[in-house]
């Protein structure tokens, strides 16, 4: 399966700042999702970033608070915008190199808004 | 309704046990499934794909019942090592974007 560096591992920030997470994957991907899980909760899916157009988003996610980067097939970014307490969560990138059979995730952004 | 449910747990049970997990899942187009395993505070693992004619690794046997909508995951002989959170994972119809139910603790008592 596919190695992903996920950076930065965790961070500490002050509301209305924005931070960008970056994921680098060791092989060629199509796709790349990011996720987010709260607190005591599980993963859901902020939206699929494809390589040469805009991030697919999923209900409840937009652009201009989350946006995401594709540049190549091997990264992407994701930025969590104008950032309040209820942003703290972790963030997880995401790639499915084995088709049917699974997906691999990154280590995971654990961030905290002050 | 969500698209996928579990029961949240917390499953505590003794080493040697054998303790079953179900998921239901409210799409009926839904085609792939997976149990994932999450550590705490470390990033979700594939345990074990799901396939229509169930599987079995080892201790962990998956199986899935397309008519009730529903899958499961069977441990036995239970150990220490096995305690985390169980996420269930389906596909949701043919695209390729998967969805998490919430998990199921499983705790491993000595």
């Amino acid at each position: 399966s596919a190695v992903i560096s996920q950076k930065p591992s965790r961070d500490i920030c002050q509301r209305g700042t924005s931070l960008t997470i970056q994921c680098q994957v060791d092989s060629q991907v199509t796709m790349m999702f990011w996720y987010r899980q709260q607190p005591g909760q599980s993963l859901t899916l902020i939206a699929t970033a494809n390589q040469g157009s805009e991030a697919t988003y999923e209900s409840g996610f937009v652009i201009d608070k989350f946006p995401i980067s594709r540049p190549n097939l091997t990264f992407s970014t994701l930025t969590v915008s104008n950032m309040s307490p209820e942003d703290s969560s972790i963030y997880l990138c995401s790639v499915d190199t084995e088709g049917v059979y699974g997906y691999t995730f990154g280590s995971g952004t654990r961030l905290t808004v002050v | 309704r969500k698209e996928v449910e579990q029961d949240p747990g917390p499953f505590n049970v003794p080493e040697g046990a054998t303790v079953a997990f179900n998921c239901t899942y409210s799409n009926s187009a839904s085609q792939s499934f997976f149990w994932y395993r999450q550590d705490c505070r470390k990033e979700p693992k594939l345990l074990m794909s799901v396939y229509s004619s169930g599987n079995e690794d080892g201790r962990f046997t998956a199986q899935l019942n397309r008519a009730s909508q529903y899958i499961s995951l069977l441990i036995r002989d239970s150990k220490l090592s096995d305690s985390a959170t169980y996420l269930c994972v389906v596909n949701i119809g043919s695209g390729n974007q998967f969805y998490f139910g919430t998990g199921t603790s499983l705790t491993v008592i000595p």
